[in-house]
């Protein structure tokens, strides 16, 4: 049973233009939200990370927006450019070292 | 340096031979992790040491065998392998200090497994 769930599995996007990734989660106890980028053939790398007590964060053209109410938060790639095309999970933590992690949204930026 | 390496890059191994996979850190982060991930997938969570010991291991098969030699060290040691064990293996560390168990997992590139 996948505790967080993300859509889209994969959206292709022009250059310049906005990606945009969703999750949603159930379980209340999670209170660290990471999002990790993944090249082919490398290891995921973290991307940018949240917690519960802030609505959003911005670095750089990535945003994560985070709804608590809703238990659900978003990824926002600004000015997208062909370099991010990678593949994207959302991941949710409590204090139990696991990460549950999203499906996996695989993003193309088309030039 | 956030760095966590993982030697060998690629293994094909046969379903009777022994291999291991090694993984190496130089953070002072004292969580240490084994994931396996299937192609368009996510990762799956196989063990985690902290403080070199076993705190989780996720039903794992008795032919997967991990070994936490030091604080900087994690091995996989592979036996009686199945086909469909080949995947991405990746290892991952955190801090991993008292209730912190929560913060930043690093990974390393992976070691690309093939079972013949």
């Amino acid at each position: 049973q996948q505790q967080v769930k993300q859509s889209p599995q994969s959206l292709i996007v022009q250059k310049g233009g906005i990606s945009i990734i969703n999750c949603a989660y159930e379980n209340t106890a999670f209170d660290y939200f990471p999002w990790y980028q993944q090249f082919p053939g490398k290891g995921p790398a973290l991307l940018i990370a949240i917690r519960p007590d802030v609505s959003e964060k911005k670095e750089g053209r990535f945003t994560i927006s985070f709804n608590k109410s809703a238990k659900q938060f978003s990824l926002h790639i600004m000015d997208s450019q062909p370099g991010d095309s990678a593949t994207y999970f959302c991941a949710a933590a409590s204090n139990d070292y696991k990460l549950s992690f999203g499906a996996g949204t695989t993003v193309t930026v088309r030039a | 340096d956030t760095e966590v390496t993982q030697t060998p890059k690629h293994l094909v191994m046969g379903m009777t031979n022994k291999k291991s996979l090694k993984c190496e850190q130089h953070m002072g982060h004292r969580a240490m992790y084994w994931y396996k991930q299937k192609a368009k997938k996510p990762p799956e969570l196989m063990f985690v040491y902290s403080y070199e010991k076993l705190s989780i291991n996720e039903s794992v098969p008795s032919r997967f065998s991990p070994e936490c030699p030091n604080s900087s060290l994690l091995n996989l040691h592979l036996h009686a392998l199945q086909p469909e064990d080949s995947a991405l293996y990746l290892c991952a560390s955190s801090q991993g200090s008292q209730g912190r168990r929560r913060e930043t997992q690093y990974f390393g590139p992976g070691t690309r497994l093939l079972v013949l």
